[in-house]
């Protein structure tokens, strides 16, 4: 099976811009969630997507969304870019049953974003 | 407040020696704990899990071990190989009674050097 795949690998943006990144499960997955990594804060989890929903969200302010589609590919966009976005976001899938239960979550490679 | 913690930043190993990767958490919530290793510029790789029903779950050279009255976990890695060097996250989520979980949440990562 292939992998969790992110697009674009790399992104330069200005502060005040917004950015949309995407993520493709690994297939059958259903539930795609988004985090962030800085070297402060570490591993962030940001939210989580199942059946087109967002099932849980982390606290980070509303400036981050997210939306799953049909097909469970996910993006998640950041509007009003703060210097303090710059970060690796990461896309993670899992095989979650409609029950909710935390099966192992696989990730992609991550999409670094650098805000100047 | 770090619900996960990881308090060792590194460790250094002898390759064919045991690695021994420790991690505590707070929450009494959390009922599923993994662990993940990661290298440079790659997204976290899924290596163990285990639920709280559990107190010691295998796979190959990883064990990983759960005490929950201590709200302590560690990894074990037996025998400790060149490529065993990486960042070992450790994670937990809390599952509701409703259905649905949390997201993962990651301690802050010790960086594993197995020295030939």
């Amino acid at each position: 099976k292939a992998g969790v795949t992110q697009t674009p690998r790399y992104l330069i943006k200005t502060r005040g811009q917004q950015v949309t990144l995407s993520c493709s499960p690994i297939s059958g997955h259903r539930s795609v969630s988004w985090y962030q990594q800085t070297p402060g804060q570490g591993l962030q989890f940001l939210f989580e997507y199942f059946s087109e929903t967002q099932r849980n969200k982390g606290n980070f302010p509303g400036r981050f969304s997210g939306r799953q589609f049909s097909n469970s590919r996910s993006e998640m966009n950041v509007s009003t870019l703060e210097l303090g976005d710059s970060a690796l976001y990461l896309c993670a899938s899992s095989g979650k049953s409609d029950r909710g239960l935390s099966y192992e979550q696989y990730f992609g490679p991550g999409t670094r974003l650098t805000v100047t | 407040d770090q619900q996960v913690k990881q308090n060792s930043p590194s460790l250094s190993v002898q390759e064919g020696r045991i690695s021994i990767l420790n991690c505590d958490y707070t929450n009494s919530m959390f009922d599923y704990f993994l662990w993940y290793k990661k290298y440079p510029a790659e997204g976290p790789t899924f290596l163990i899990s285990i639920s709280s029903i559990k107190d010691k779950n295998e796979d190959g050279r990883f064990t990983v071990f759960l005490n929950k009255s201590a709200k302590h976990l560690s990894l074990h890695i037996v025998p400790s190989q060149p490529g065993d060097s990486a960042v070992y996250f450790c994670a937990a989520s809390a599952r509701y009674s409703g259905g649905g979980a949390d997201g993962l949440t990651f301690g802050k990562g010790t960086h594993l050097i197995i020295q030939p």
